[in-house]
């Protein structure tokens, strides 16, 4: 079975601040990666996907990801968020022949004006 | 304009009283699920649908039933709602159901749904 571990649940920041998104997971083979956003009232739209090459992804709106296979992560970065980033972010994943999408439990980040 | 359609949005009923919450989507998507949203828990997948007439359970299926009569709808039932069924529902939609572990998902607004 396949499982994600998102550890922080709020993350508070100041505009301008870098950001930095845990997830881990949990499975033995290839996996398939994502991170999606949900704005305020909003539903959950795509922020970026890994599947395979250049472990390091380029999302929308300035986000980047970097898969570390090794370590089973897929950690979300941004070098300086907006107060417009204000929302929640799910990691999640699935394998390749898996036909269920496994979310983590989501962080919260609220940024400061 | 593509997109993940649910109906209603809002709703409140009583324990027992069975309800429908209908999905659609008009971007021919062979691959449909349903999710349900708790604080702290994430999403959960509750039904998935490869295609029509084919669906198989998620991690939380109990008390709740689908169905994919046409490629289009993917309706949630609730036979007889109890008060712990209450949460925010998604409902959402992929190209190929063979390509699931590639394919971006397209999610719908959300239901939210209180069981009293």
């Amino acid at each position: 079975a396949q499982s994600v571990s998102q550890h922080n649940h709020h993350v508070i920041l100041s505009e301008a601040a870098s950001l930095e998104l845990g997830c881990n997971y949990s499975y033995g083979g290839t996996v398939n990666l994502f991170w999606y956003v949900q704005y305020p009232g909003q539903h959950l739209q795509l922020l970026l996907k890994y599947f395979s090459g250049d472990p390091l992804v380029k999302g929308i709106k300035g986000f980047e990801a970097e898969f570390i296979k090794s370590k089973f992560s897929f950690n979300l970065r941004k070098p300086s968020v907006q107060w417009s980033d204000t929302a929640e972010y799910f990691c999640s994943i699935s394998s390749g022949s898996a036909r269920q999408l496994t979310f983590g439990s989501g962080t919260q980040l609220t940024v400061l004006p | 304009e593509a997109q993940v359609t649910q109906n209603p949005r809002y709703l409140i009923t009583v324990t027992g009283k069975k309800l429908t919450v209908t999905c659609s989507q008009n971007m021919n998507h062979e691959y449909m699920s349903w999710y349900r949203q708790d604080p702290g828990l994430g999403l959960r997948q509750i039904y998935y649908s490869m295609n029509v007439e084919v669906t198989d359970k998620g991690d939380v299926p109990e008390g709740y039933k689908v169905s994919r009569k046409e490629k289009r709808n993917f309706p949630l039932i609730l036979e007889s709602p109890s008060p712990n069924q209450t949460s925010l529902y998604f409902c959402a939609s992929s190209l190929k159901a063979s390509g699931i572990g590639e394919d971006e998902q397209f999610f719908g607004p959300g239901t939210r749904l209180t069981v009293l």
